[in-house]
């Protein structure tokens, strides 16, 4: 199994730009979820889905779309980039609560 | 509304010096606390989910214990390997997770 991929692993974008960060997971997970990482801030949750065609915001949804159309894809658009969204985003699955993450994708925002 | 909270935020040992990490927490409700490892410019990687009072959980040189407010990360005679940062999270309702902001572990040979 890969686990969680997520592409791309670095992103350069200008104020204003769009972009779909995209997740996948091979363990057929039915609970996904999009964290932003910024230091002195840990860990927040943007968006989640408990399965597919159901999404939910989590704690920072502001700026950010997601979709849910099959188990395997849970994709990230920012709809117009601004600095604030410089962050590094993680995309996790989970079963039965224990959330397995992906190695992340670096988005600067100028 | 959850609140978890870690200490200290960075912890500096010496190969073999052993220590404990802390994660306190205010929920209603808990449905599991867990903690993971975060290498460098890598995803949080899952290392232990702890249900009730008193449960613990051992994987090498490491020990989870946990109480009605509070978790601790036993790290035993820590490795220069063993230099990441952890996170605490708890469980609710769901399968949200409510994050600490992590204790950064550098263990200096």
């Amino acid at each position: 199994n890969a686990g969680v991929t997520q592409t791309p692993k670095f992103q350069v974008l200008k104020t204003g730009q769009s972009m779909t960060l995209q997740c996948a997971q091979d363990m057929n997970h039915e609970y996904m979820s999009w964290y932003r990482q910024d230091p002195g801030m840990g860990l927040r949750l943007i968006h989640y889905s408990v399965g597919a065609g159901i999404t939910d915001q989590g704690e920072v949804p502001n700026g950010y779309n997601v979709s849910r159309s099959t188990t395997e894809d849970f994709p990230l658009r920012l709809l117009s980039a601004a600095p604030s969204q410089t962050s590094v985003y993680f995309c996790a699955s989970s079963l039965r609560g224990e959330q397995y993450f992906g190695p992340g994708t670096r988005l600067t925002v100028t | 509304e959850d609140q978890v909270t870690q200490s200290p935020e960075a912890l500096r040992l010496q190969e073999g010096e052993s220590s404990s990490l802390n994660c306190s927490y205010t929920v209603s409700g808990l449905r599991g606390l867990f903690w993971y490892r975060q290498d460098p410019g890598k995803g949080p990687e899952f290392l232990f989910t702890l249900y009730s009072a008193g449960e613990e959980k051992e994987k090498e040189r490491l020990k989870a214990t946990l109480t009605k407010k509070e978790s601790f990360l036993h790290i035993t005679a820590p490795k220069p390997e063993d230099s990441a940062t952890y996170l605490c999270a708890v469980r609710t309702s769901g399968s949200r997770l409510t994050f600490g902001e992590g204790t950064q572990l550098t263990v200096n040979p």
